[in-house]
């Protein structure tokens, strides 16, 4: 098993421009997630997916969106980056009832 | 609303000596709490979690955890630690089937010869 798996690993966009982070997870887990975490702060929760069909947001959406039409990818958008995004963005699925599987991260700098 | 606080930003401890972080945790119902250890330039790594039962939970690498409602903390000790143990650890919380965690902002462990 590959487990969580991020690409790319490292990005750098100029402001305005669009990318999507791609996170894939060969487990079956029913719940997906992207964090960011910035220094001094832990993670922070973007958005979430209980299940293939249906996302939601969670403490730092806005900037963002996703979309979650299969079980295995969850990928995450910037529609017009900004340089308050630069940040390294993790990747996490879990099964019911068990703890997180986090992925290696990307590393985004927004100039 | 549900919250982690890890007081010690930086800690240096020699190889060899014993190891506590710490973790308070601010959340309405049962909380179910995790301790994870980061390496640079790598993901987050499950060290132990705990939801029930014993209050004194083991995990990787020879860490435990003790989950203390009357204090809302729960603290990660190693008792000697080895210089793969620098890396930076996360506390979060979060409710058994809502995973939606909080996590701290980190503890950095810096272990001198």
């Amino acid at each position: 098993n590959a487990g969580v798996t991020q690409t790319p690993k490292f990005q750098v966009l100029k402001t305005g421009q669009s990318m999507t982070l791609q996170c894939a997870q060969d487990m079956n887990h029913e719940y997906m997630s992207w964090y960011r975490q910035d220094p001094g702060m832990g993670l922070r929760l973007i958005h979430y997916s209980v299940g293939a069909g249906i996302t939601d947001q969670g403490e730092v959406p806005n900037g963002y969106n996703v979309s979650r039409s299969t079980t295995e990818d969850f990928p995450l958008r910037l529609l017009s980056a900004a340089p308050s995004q630069t940040s390294v963005y993790f990747c996490a699925s879990a099964e019911r009832g068990a703890a997180l599987h986090f992925g290696n991260g990307t590393r985004l700098t927004v100039t | 609303a549900q919250s982690v606080t890890q007081p010690d930003i930086h800690i240096t401890v020699s190889e060899g000596a014993s190891l506590e972080l710490r973790c308070n945790y601010s959340y309405g119902a049962t909380p179910y709490l995790f301790w994870y250890v980061q390496s640079p330039g790598q993901g987050l790594q499950l060290l132990l979690k705990y939801f029930s039962g014993d209050t004194l939970v083991q995990g990787i690498k020879g860490f435990e955890a003790e989950f203390k409602r009357s204090q809302s903390s729960f603290n990660l000790r190693k008792p000697s630690v080895h210089w793969s143990d620098a890396a930076e650890y996360f506390c979060a919380v979060g409710a058994i089937d809502d995973y939606k965690l909080s996590f701290g902002a980190g503890t950095t462990v810096t272990v001198r010869a």
